[in-house]
């Protein structure tokens, strides 16, 4: 069962160029929505994070909008660079005052080229 | 910078055989999490623990256990590995109570189940 959908697999954008990766959620109660970003050989790590009482988050090039009636949340990168090239993954969760759960996405292979 | 360890980069095992995942961290974290990535699946939330000794189930336990025998120090177990565990298994770990929690990841064990 697949909670959060992520799209496109994979991605090819020209240095400079805004590669924007969407996400779907169906579980209304999810209320923290985070990005990783993954390197090859490394594990995954905080890119930048948003909560459904804002529509949009913007940390340096990297950008988060969110719409909650539609249940959708995408990333955007600013002025893309080679050094951006990297899986990405949205996810979902639900903090259960213990830990937060999170589900994933299914990630987003993006290569920026010069 | 917080650290999070895992034994052994590279693993290969055989069928039926006992195989333990060692993961260390070094930040004092209450929570621990074990994850599994596949391509095309993302990140799967097999087992965490938001305290010693203490285990809740994710979104996919079958064929897996944990020890949390220490704080900084959790375990994963395939009490017989088969080849469909063959998988890339990160472990992360956080602290609850923050604003956004935040995991951090190790950078990974590449097992393979021959």
């Amino acid at each position: 069962q697949q909670q959060v959908k992520q799209s496109p697999q994979s991605l090819i954008v020209q240095k400079g160029g805004i590669p924007i990766i969407n996400c779907a959620y169906e579980n209304t109660a999810f209320d923290y929505f985070p990005w990783y970003q993954q390197f090859p050989g490394k594990g995954p790590a905080l890119l930048i994070a948003i909560r459904p009482d804002v529509s949009e988050k913007k940390e340096g090039r990297f950008t988060i909008s969110f719409n909650k009636s539609a249940k959708q949340f995408s990333l955007h990168i600013m002025d893309s660079q080679p050094g951006d090239s990297a899986t990405y993954f949205c996810a979902a969760s639900i903090n259960t005052g213990t830990a937060s759960k999170l589900t994933f996405g299914t990630g987003t292979r993006l290569q920026v080229t010069l | 910078d917080v650290k999070v360890t895992q034994s052994s980069r590279y693993l290969v095992k055989r069928t039926g055989e006992k195989v333990f995942l060692e993961c260390v961290q070094d930040m004092d974290h209450e929570n621990m999490f074990w994850y599994r990535q596949d391509p095309g699946l993302g990140l799967r939330l097999i087992y965490f623990s938001y305290d010693v000794k203490m285990k809740e189930k994710g979104d996919i336990p079958e064929g897996y256990s944990v020890s949390r025998e220490k704080k900084e120090r959790f375990s994963l177990i395939l009490e017989s590995a088969s080849t469909n565990q063959t998988s890339m298994y990160l472990c992360a770990s956080s602290s609850p109570g923050q604003p956004n929690e935040k995991l951090f990841f190790g950078s990974g064990t590449q097992l393979s189940v021959l």
